[in-house]
């Protein structure tokens, strides 16, 4: 069964740092990996999505890699900033079963302080 | 490009009444998703429609949850009757593919 863990579970960090969140997950038979931002009350926005095949994602102060092996992504962002506050959330999703149901973990809540 | 919408964004009820939630997808989606998402946990695909067909409903209490897409479109989704633990953020998502997922704002149901 499919598992995915993020670590930590909050981070609070002064505006400007560079910063990494991290996601592991136990099966590597997956299509790819999606990393999401939360903010309170609101929906998920998608940030980067990684295919199985690639090995890296980069859209502007954001860079997600993806190492199937070890299975485990990780986040980069850049020179935070106080609006990056919100809850990251990883999701794979695997092989098999319905091509739908992405696995989630608990997600890294982030505060950026100015 | 519109997005995801979702109706009611908020919903208070007492256990054992029913509910009904409301989705509208990004206009050409054929793929639906609803999802539970408890406090301080990651979403939880409850049903994912192909067109107005079920693909996948494995994590639905079928006892007192049911949802329908009718014409392969708007989707609802019920609650009856509700318990204490159907308490959650309820998300619709779609996507024009399996592979990305566009997700709407949410409903937020408590029951009290």
């Amino acid at each position: 069964k499919q598992e995915v863990t993020q670590i930590p579970a909050a981070l609070s960090v002064p505006e400007g740092e560079n910063l990494v969140l991290n996601c592991s997950f136990t099966d590597s038979a997956i299509y790819n990996l999606q990393w999401f931002r939360q903010d309170p009350g609101k929906g998920l926005t998608s940030l980067l999505l990684i295919q199985s095949s690639q090995r890296e994602q980069t859209s502007g102060r954001l860079n997600a890699s993806l190492d199937k092996s070890s299975g485990r992504s990780t986040l980069y962002i850049a020179a935070s900033q106080p609006g990056d506050s919100a809850t990251y959330l990883c999701a794979v999703l695997p092989y098999g079963g319905s091509q739908g149901n992405l696995i989630f973990g608990k997600g890294t809540k982030l505060s950026v302080k100015p | 490009e519109a997005g995801v919408a979702q109706s009611p964004r908020y919903k208070i009820i007492e256990k054992r009444q029913s509910v009904a939630f409301w989705c509208n997808p990004i206009s050409g989606h054929a793929t639906l998703y609803w999802y539970q998402q408890i406090l301080g946990q990651g979403p939880k695909l409850l049903i994912q429609f192909q067109n107005n067909g079920v693909v996948d409903d494995s994590q639905l209490p079928k006892d007192r949850f049911s949802a329908e897409r009718l014409k392969g479109v708007d989707s609802t989704l019920k609650i009856q009757p509700a318990k204490l633990e159907d308490s959650a953020v309820y998300l619709c998502a779609s996507s024009f593919s399996t592979y990305e997922q566009y997700f709407g704002p949410g409903t937020r149901l408590t029951v009290t």
